[in-house]
């Protein structure tokens, strides 16, 4: 069964920390691993990654991945208080049915 | 910035009646989405759409149903409402795209409270 693991579930740190989730997957025929951002609503697209070692990198929040050992890991430097969200991992996996399968989240609180 | 459209944004409605939640996409995206969302829970795929007349159940059971008459409006009803239905309901889209690039755009859900 097609799996998506991210860890850990919850984190809270301190304005100018650096913070690494993680996500690990078992999924057959990977496409591609995707990062989204959840604040009060609905989930914004962060990063999409399909090749291994390639990092994706957007202001302060950069992401890799990792297809031999099966994972990913999104940083973020410098955190500010407005990165408090929950950071979901999803995986696009067998088939041409664009779906994909999330992981629980981890949710991130920045403190000031 | 995505054009995918949910109503109502809140809906709360007693035990029983019928609802339909609305999904509206201005991106000719061919493939659209239903997800359930439980506080602090990860999103559970229930229905999703190929395309024009094409319906697929997901991935969580769920006792909705939907329909795809148009490209770009994929409702999802709920014939007798109950509270365990009660959750925040998020549709999304995603085109062709080429291999790898299913990026799916998100609404900004509807909060189902079924009393």
């Amino acid at each position: 069964e097609d799996k998506v693991v991210q860890s850990p579930l919850s984190l809270v740190v301190h304005e100018g920390d650096t913070v690494t989730l993680n996500c690990s997957y078992e999924v057959t025929n990977f496409r591609s691993l995707l990062w989204y951002k959840q604040e009060k609503k609905a989930p914004t697209f962060l990063f999409m990654l399909t090749s291994s070692g390639i990092e994706k990198k957007s202001g302060r929040l950069s992401s890799i991945l990792d297809k031999k050992e099966l994972f990913s890991i999104l940083n973020i430097t410098a955190t500010q208080t407005g990165d408090s969200a929950i950071y979901l991992c999803a995986v696009h996996g067998s088939g041409n049915t664009g779906k994909l399968i999330f992981g629980q989240g981890t949710t991130l609180q920045v403190k000031p | 910035e995505a054009d995918i459209y949910q109503t109502p944004r809140y809906l709360v409605i007693g035990t029983g009646k019928k609802i339909t939640l609305e999904c509206s996409q201005t991106m000719g995206h061919d493939k659209m989405y239903w997800y359930q969302q439980d506080p602090g829970m990860e999103l559970h795929l229930i229905h999703y759409s190929y395309g024009v007349n094409s319906t697929e159940k997901g991935d969580l059971s769920s006792e909705s149903t939907v329909s795809r008459i148009r490209t770009e409006h994929f409702p999802l009803t709920l014939e007798s409402a109950r509270p365990s239905h009660t959750s925040q309901y998020l549709c999304a889209s995603s085109d062709h795209g080429s291999y790898g690039s299913y990026e799916q755009y998100f609404g900004p859900g509807t909060r189902l409270t079924v009393t």
